[in-house]
């Protein structure tokens, strides 16, 4: 099915460990993002990617690192997690401008 | 930074009444869009709608570009519109890169 797809749905980390969220869509769309979402709270953009081999940062980059080497896939890369960054993570992609906004199902990430 | 609010924060139906959730942004926009987050987390585009009006079904929405806001109409409501709506802007050039409101919860009750 088409659609944006995530993994893992949930993760529990300890402070300190790294790990990389998977996100990967096959609309051929040129733009990408990662929001986290915090309780009782909208989503904060933290890195995004209008094409192949170009990134950049949102409202609340640190921490986080990404790379986007294919239009299909947009990894976002936790360097040293900490009990802040516990947060559901969402990945979106749409076609430039902004029309057919697409997210993926999310992930829960617990660090302890 | 630009401020988006929503009202109001919390909302309770029965099934059937109709309502109206608004959006306030404080600057200029190239795009705005409302999504629906359903209690299972999920989060589905509603419109696009940086002005105009534009209907889908038992829901519309307004935006009033000028004076910087945008209203979400739902009528009929049944249960399965429970969930958080969230008003999102977009400032860049592409207009892609979304502030978030702090989202409205209904709670349709059969």
């Amino acid at each position: 099915n088409a659609g944006v797809t995530q993994t893992p749905k949930f993760q529990v980390l300890k402070t300190g460990q790294s790990m990389t969220l998977q996100c990967a869509q096959d609309m051929n769309h040129e733009y990408m993002s990662w929001y986290r979402q915090d309780p009782g709270m909208g989503l904060r953009l933290i890195h995004y990617s209008v094409g192949a081999g170009i990134t950049d940062q949102g409202e609340v980059p640190n921490g986080y690192n990404v790379s986007r080497s294919t239009t299909e896939d947009f990894p976002l890369r936790l360097l040293s997690a900490a009990p802040s960054q516990t947060s559901v993570y969402f990945c979106a992609s749409s076609y430039l401008g902004g029309r057919g906004y697409t997210f993926g199902s999310g992930t829960r990430l617990t660090i302890v | 930074g630009i401020q988006v609010e929503q009202s109001p924060p919390d909302l309770i139906l029965q099934e059937g009444a109709n309502s109206t959730l608004r959006c306030n942004f404080s600057d200029s926009v190239n795009n705005l869009q409302w999504f629906h987050q359903n209690p299972w987390g999920q989060l589905i585009n509603l419109f696009y709608i940086p002005s105009g009006t534009k209907q889908n079904g038992r829901l519309s929405a307004t935006t009033v570009a000028t004076e910087r806001y945008s209203l979400l109409y739902i009528s009929s409501s049944q249960t399965t519109d429970s969930g958080v709506y969230f008003c999102a802007v977009g400032l860049d050039n592409y207009g892609q890169n979304f502030v978030f409101g702090p989202g409205t919860r209904l709670s349709v009750l059969p």
